[in-house]
């Protein structure tokens, strides 16, 4: 079975700072792993995904992920955060066209 | 292109009665998903469907029904609405090539509540 950890419920940070969203993920086979946010009373849109190759993905809005294989992490980075990024983040795996999400993380990004 | 289209987008039930929700979406994608989503809990999935004409069991079917007539449509139903089930509801698709290693796109949502 696969599962995947979001182990803060809410992460803040100051504008123009570097922020993290951490994920560690578990899976049987190869991850394929995706980050999504949410912004309030909208659904969930794609930030970026791994499958293989570049530890290092480049996603939407200047979002890039780190994946590391012996930490079973998938970490969510952007070099300097925007208010316009607090929502709310999900990790996900995908295997066999099913994925699991995380309990999600709210970002807030102060002025 | 419209995406993934939910209707409606907010409801109102009493316990027991019955109400089906729509999902529609333009892009082709073979594979549908409901969700639904409840504070803290994270997205658990509901039914989902490979195909027109194939439904599965996801995590939580419980209280709920599905159908994929249509290739662009799949229909989420409660047959006896419980308070349990106020929740936002999600729908999904994705296409089929290499299917694991494609996002999803998701539609907007339908806030559900029973009274």
């Amino acid at each position: 079975a696969q599962s995947v950890a979001q182990p803060e419920d809410q992460v803040n940070v100051a504008e123009g700072n570097p922020l993290t969203v951490k994920c560690t993920y578990s899976v049987s086979g190869n991850p394929y792993l995706f980050w999504y946010v949410q912004y309030p009373n909208r659904g969930l849109q794609f930030l970026l995904k791994y499958i293989t190759g570049d530890n290092l993905v480049k996603g939407s809005y200047g979002f890039e992920a780190e994946f590391n294989k012996s930490q079973t992490s998938f970490h969510l980075k952007k070099p300097s955060a925007l208010v316009s990024d607090s929502a709310l983040y999900f990790c996900a795996v995908r295997d066999l066209g099913k994925s699991t999400f995380g309990d999600g993380t709210t970002l807030t990004v102060k002025p | 292109n419209a995406g993934v289209t939910q209707t409606p987008k907010f409801r109102v039930l009493k316990t027991g009665q019955s109400m089906t929700l729509l999902c529609a979406q333009d892009m082709n994608h073979e594979y549908m998903y409901w969700y639904r989503q409840d504070p803290g809990m994270g997205l658990r999935l509901i039914h989902y469907s490979v195909g027109e004409g194939t439904t599965a069991k996801g995590e939580v079917p419980d209280g709920y029904n599905v159908s994929r007539l249509k290739k662009q449509n799949f229909l989420l139903g409660l047959e006896s609405a419980a308070p349990s089930q106020t929740s936002v509801y999600f729908c999904a698709s994705t296409e089929r090539v290499d299917y694991s290693n494609q996002p999803q796109h998701f539609g907007d949502g339908t806030r559900l509540s029973i009274l």
